[in-house]
């Protein structure tokens, strides 16, 4: 069975500030997908990356960074001089690549608040 | 470029009424899959569709939940009747079904806030 671990439930940081959020995940297949979704206070779901189990390369993007380490079971989400637009509940979640069952599995979700 | 639509983007009914939400997901994905978000279970996958056909409905919290995809560019969730623990946030997302050793990622409608007195 798949799970997802976001232990952060909240996190309060100044403008400006690097924050890192964390994502620990379990599963049992050697393929699997990892994804970050950021939800604002609007509620939608906005899709952020994906990473494969296969891929280990750290990817950033602009002021984002993503940090995916096997041997941890980790898929952590930097935000590099965070803004107030950063506020938001980030979702990390993972699908595994399990015949047609493409479901995702998320996390608790991450509330980010960044202060001005 | 249109995305994932859901109407109505609210609702309010009273328990035992019967609610139905609906959504239209982008052309050209064979994919649907409908989520419920509560406080207390957080994203949970009620149904999943696969070419208009149910693949996976484990999710689907009792029989007074049912979903339907007649064809491609819509699909239907039904609950009757509603209670008033039904209240939630429901999702629709839309994807390209891949092979194996590939994934693409879902995207999400607005959301329905069902509320049920």
């Amino acid at each position: 069975a798949q799970k997802v671990t976001q232990a952060q439930t909240e996190i309060s940081v100044v403008e400006k500030e690097d924050v890192t959020l964390d994502c620990v995940y379990e599963t049992r297949d050697t393929t699997y997908y990892l994804f970050w979704y950021k939800q604002p206070p609007s509620g939608e779901l906005v899709f952020l990356i994906r990473r494969n189990s296969f891929d280990e390369q750290n990817e950033i993007s602009g002021r984002y960074s993503w940090n995916f380490q096997k041997s941890t079971s980790s898929f952590n989400f930097t935000i590099t001089a965070s803004q107030v637009v950063d506020s938001a509940v980030y979702f990390c979640a993972l699908s595994e690549d399990s015949g047609s069952a493409r479901q995702l599995t998320f996390g608790s979700g991450t509330q980010l608040t960044v202060l001005p | 470029d249109a995305g994932v639509i859901q109407s109505p983007r609210h609702e309010v009914t009273e328990m035992g009424q019967e609610v139905t939400l609906r959504c239209k997901p982008i052309s050209g994905h064979n994919s649907l899959f409908w989520y419920r978000q509560t406080m207390m279970r957080g994203l949970e996958l009620l149904i999943y569709f696969n070419n208009n056909v149910p693949i996976d409905d484990s999710g689907m919290p009792e029989d007074r939940f049912s979903a339907k995809m007649p064809n491609a560019s819509f699909s239907t969730l039904k609950i009757q009747p509603s209670e008033p623990r039904d209240s939630a946030v429901y999702f629709c997302a839309s994807t390209t079904e891949a092979g194996l050793n590939s994934y693409n990622e879902q995207f999400f409608g607005p959301g329905t806030r069902l509320t049920v007195l």
